[in-house]
């Protein structure tokens, strides 16, 4: 079956300072990857999807990740945090059973101070 | 498009009592999901419907768990008999029909506290 683990809980970062946010995934076979972002009192939205396409994916808001198969990891990266980033970010892998089953991970809290 | 919306955002009620929780998914979406959302954890799966047909069901949906899509709109999820352990953030979720991999539509959820 297939699972991620997101390897920080909590991220502490200053405006205008890079973001990675980690993800290692397990699957048996080419993954479908996927972070959302869950803002407090608002649904989950998707910055950005890994469907077997390029390896380095742009995501919305300046977001991006790279599929890498060696290390199975599929981190989120953005080159300048802005407040209106910190949220709670969930790295979330497909898991392909005959319609699009979404396995999260824990989740990892970003906080944005200025 | 008004997005993926969910009835009542928050709810409170009394053990052993039973709930009801809706969700109107994207008009043209055809599939809809349930999710549970337990503090400091991730969405978890619950149910998925394909028009009215419920095709997948966890096993974290108990007996006490019932959901429905009618005439494959909206959507309800009954609790009955709820147990505090049933306390959690229920999400609602839809996506259309294509092929290959598609974004799911999240709704705000509603917060069930169980007292």
């Amino acid at each position: 079956a297939q699972s991620v683990t997101q390897l920080d809980s909590h991220v502490s970062v200053s405006e205008g300072t890079p973001v990675l946010l980690r993800c290692n995934y397990s699957s048996s076979y080419s993954p479908s990857l996927f972070w959302y972002v869950q803002h407090p009192n608002k649904g989950l939205q998707l910055l950005l999807k890994y469907t077997s396409a390029a390896t380095l994916v742009k995501g919305i808001n300046g977001f991006e990740a790279e599929f890498k198969k060696s290390e199975t990891s599929f981190h989120l990266t953005k080159p300048s945090a802005h407040m209106s980033d910190a949220a709670e970010y969930f790295c979330v892998v497909s898991q392909n059973t005959g319609f699009q089953k979404l396995v999260f991970g824990t989740g990892t809290r970003l906080l944005v101070s200025p | 498009d008004t997005g993926v919306s969910q009835d009542p955002r928050h709810k409170i009620t009394k053990r052993g009592q039973n709930v009801t929780f809706r969700c109107d998914p994207i008009s043209e979406h055809n599939r809809l999901y349930w999710y549970r959302q337990t503090l400091g954890q991730g969405p978890e799966f619950l149910t998925y419907f394909q028009n009215e047909a419920q095709l997948e069901k966890s096993r974290l949906l108990s007996d006490r768990f019932s959901a429905e899509r009618p005439k494959g709109s909206f959507s309800t999820l009954e609790i009955q008999r709820t147990e505090q352990g049933d306390s959690a953030m229920y999400l609602c979720a839809s996506s259309p029909w294509t092929s290959g991999d598609y974004e799911q539509y999240f709704g705000p959820g509603t917060r069930l506290t169980v007292t």
